[in-house]
């Protein structure tokens, strides 16, 4: 059972958005930043989104992030085949003095 | 161009040990948190350990407190994690990943990745 909890699989078809929800707990979201990560298959994970809504050079704005509270979004619009991939969020947990990880949420564009 | 390149997986039996190893170019290692984030075959993202630029401050996950030691070398731009005790449900690819200035936000804001070595542990 992971500390943050992700749904294990979204869909949707081409060109429309999704959304990503990563639920935690005042000792991780709701103090600390969140990170999203994409891994693609047989691929390592790639950094998305880091402090909660920012992009790192290089990737796409269609991806974005939003948290609230214990809570955290990713949301992926004008969606593409080839964003098929395991979405991960990420933060530092006060109570376990380390990082977690939610459980993966596999993305099907239908 | 940032490179992280793990070596150092293998097989190896339940109890016994392992190093990996890390080696990192095309950034300031010393000025940057490290981490090691593992994944179970089929399964997901596992943060294992960390350490501080300067190698001061160290973190582990509890599954790992103990019986996993994370360590680097600034003179020679390398990242390594000794793993003792190994057990089965150790099994996995491990990954080092480049993190932050800060430690503790840095920890797991993980903006470059290795490609990971593989380790089993089994009889």
């Amino acid at each position: 059972q992971s500390v943050l909890t992700q749904p294990p699989s979204v869909s949707e078809a081409p060109r429309q958005r999704v959304t990503i929800s990563c639920s935690g707990s005042s000792s991780n979201i709701g103090n600390n930043a969140v990170n999203w990560y994409q891994q693609l298959p047989g691929k390592a994970p790639k950094l998305l989104i880091y402090y909660d809504d920012l992009l790192p050079s290089g990737v796409s704005d269609r991806f974005s992030g939003s948290k609230s509270g214990t809570s955290a979004s990713l949301a992926i619009s004008g969606l593409q085949s080839e964003d098929e991939a395991d979405y991960y969020c990420a933060a530092w947990d006060d109570r376990l003095n380390g990082g977690v990880f939610g459980g993966g949420t596999k993305l099907t564009v239908l | 161009e940032v490179q992280l390149l793990e070596s150092g997986g293998g097989l190896v039996q339940p109890g016994g040990s392992l190093r990996l190893s890390c080696a990192a170019s095309g950034f300031t290692f010393s000025s940057y948190a490290m981490s090691w984030v593992r994944q179970a075959p089929g399964k997901g993202l596992e943060w294992v350990s960390a350490i501080s630029g300067s190698g001061g401050s160290t973190y582990y996950a509890d599954s790992v407190k103990g019986r996993f030691t994370i360590s680097r070398d600034n003179s020679k731009n390398t990242l390594y994690l000794q793993m003792n005790s190994l057990r089965a449900e150790d099994t996995a690819v491990y990954y080092c990943a480049k993190g932050g200035i800060t430690m503790v936000q840095g920890v797991i804001m993980l903006d470059y990745w290795g490609q990971g070595t593989l380790v089993t542990v089994s009889s």
